[in-house]
Formats: C-alpha cells, structure tokens, sequence
C-alpha cells in the first residue's frame, strides 16, 4: 500500500521561530511537492522537487524553503514563521510515470501565534 | 493562462440521490489531465477520477463518473447514489507540464439522511 507520510498533524510555533515540516514516501517517487491549503483557496502549491538535491519554486515560495537529501524525503522549512504562514500543509509525492497522480500525506495543520 | 475553476463552494444532495459538482479549465496545452480528489474531515486527499484530454470516453470508478467535454472546457464530477460518507471537499485539479498540479477552490458536499 502506497504510503506519505508528515512528521506531525498538529503543531503549534510561535513567531520568528524555524519551523521544519518532514515528508518520507515508501513508493520511490521521484517528484515530491508541498501544498499549503487554505478556506476558499484550494491547494497552492509552495515548492517542488524532481530529483534529490533538486528544487523548484512554486506558486507561493516566499518565506519557505525545502530540502530533499534522499529521494524519499522532502523538508519544508520555515525560516522565521509568521502568523500568516497558520495553514494546513500537505505534502504529495508522484512518479513519472502514467497519469502522474499524486499521492498525498495526511497534512500537518500548523498554527504560528 | 492556466486555471481551475469551481464555483460551488457549498452543495447539499439527499442521500441516494445524484450529484454533480462543477469543474471548468483554462489551459492552451493540448496535452493535460484532469483530476478529481476528495477530502474528509480527517484532512486526507483521496484520489478519485482521472480524465486524460485525448481520452474519447468519459471516465468512470464505480459511482463516481466524469462529464468531460472539451469544447466548452469543462469536467464535472457525477455522484451516483449518494452517502453519507460522501459528505466532504472535493477538489479539481488540472496536471500541467512537468507533472504539476493546479487546484480548485474545492466544493463542500454535505449528504443529507
């Protein structure tokens, strides 16, 4: 069973702190993506990722970066987190081949205060 | 420029009953697919329906159909036979190049007993 897996669901941070959100998949994917979602906003898309050691932006990458060192993990970092980064983040992985659907984690709902 | 459009941001549906939630695209790629995921309360994405651009017939799983038509640019989801577990967010999304996805801004189906 194809699994993605987030370090936490819930976490609380307070502002200027450094945030790390981790994302493993079992399914050796290549491509791996951060999502942040919002009430009427959908899924935005922050960064993403090919290959290891492979990064690009997204959509909506000011005050994140990522990291993946090994191609089944993908790090979303918050720098220094601010109250308007409080959002659900969820991380997807999908492989080059077929249909490119995209299997995601359960999400990490983070609150910055 | 390339978009996803829901513009249902609420629908409630009788139990046992059909529902069809709306789905329209703007892109000028001729090679694109189009998805349908769903969202419980428990924040998971499930993968649901995928439409290919060059597919001739419109795709089914099990109670759940796609009403693809490419001229007018649309891909609504049909829900036959509606739940009580069907009751959450639906999201459409549009693969771009490099495997990306564009999000709508979701629907929340709430089934009624």
């Amino acid at each position: 069973d194809v699994k993605v897996t987030q370090s936490s669901r819930y976490l609380v941070k307070r502002t200027g702190e450094k945030v790390f959100l981790e994302c493993v998949q079992d399914m050796d994917h290549e491509n791996m993506f951060w999502y942040r979602q919002d009430p009427g906003l959908g899924l935005r898309l922050i960064y993403f990722s090919y290959d290891v050691k492979m990064k690009e932006k997204g959509d909506i990458p000011e005050g994140y970066s990522v990291s993946r060192e090994k191609k089944e993990r993908f790090s979303l970092i918050l720098e220094s987190a601010s109250t308007n980064q409080t959002s659900m983040y969820l991380c997807a992985s999908s492989s080059f081949e077929g249909i490119n659907e995209q299997y995601f984690g359960p999400g990490t709902r983070l609150t910055v205060t | 420029a390339q978009k996803i459009t829901q513009t249902q941001p609420g629908m409630f549906v009788q139990e046992k009953e059909a529902v069809t939630l709306d789905c329209t695209y703007d892109t000028s790629d001729p090679s694109y697919g189009l998805f349908w995921y769903k969202q419980p309360s428990s924040g998971e994405m499930i993968f649901l329906i995928y439409q290919g651009s060059y597919d001739q017939q419109n795709a089914t799983e099990g109670r759940y159909s796609l009403n693809f038509q490419k001229a007018r640019k649309s891909a609504n989801l049909v829900i036959s036979a509606s739940q009580l577990g069907d009751s959450a967010m639906y999201f459409c999304a549009m693969r771009v190049e490099g495997g990306k996805l564009i999000f709508g801004q979701g629907t929340e189906l709430s089934v009624k007993p």
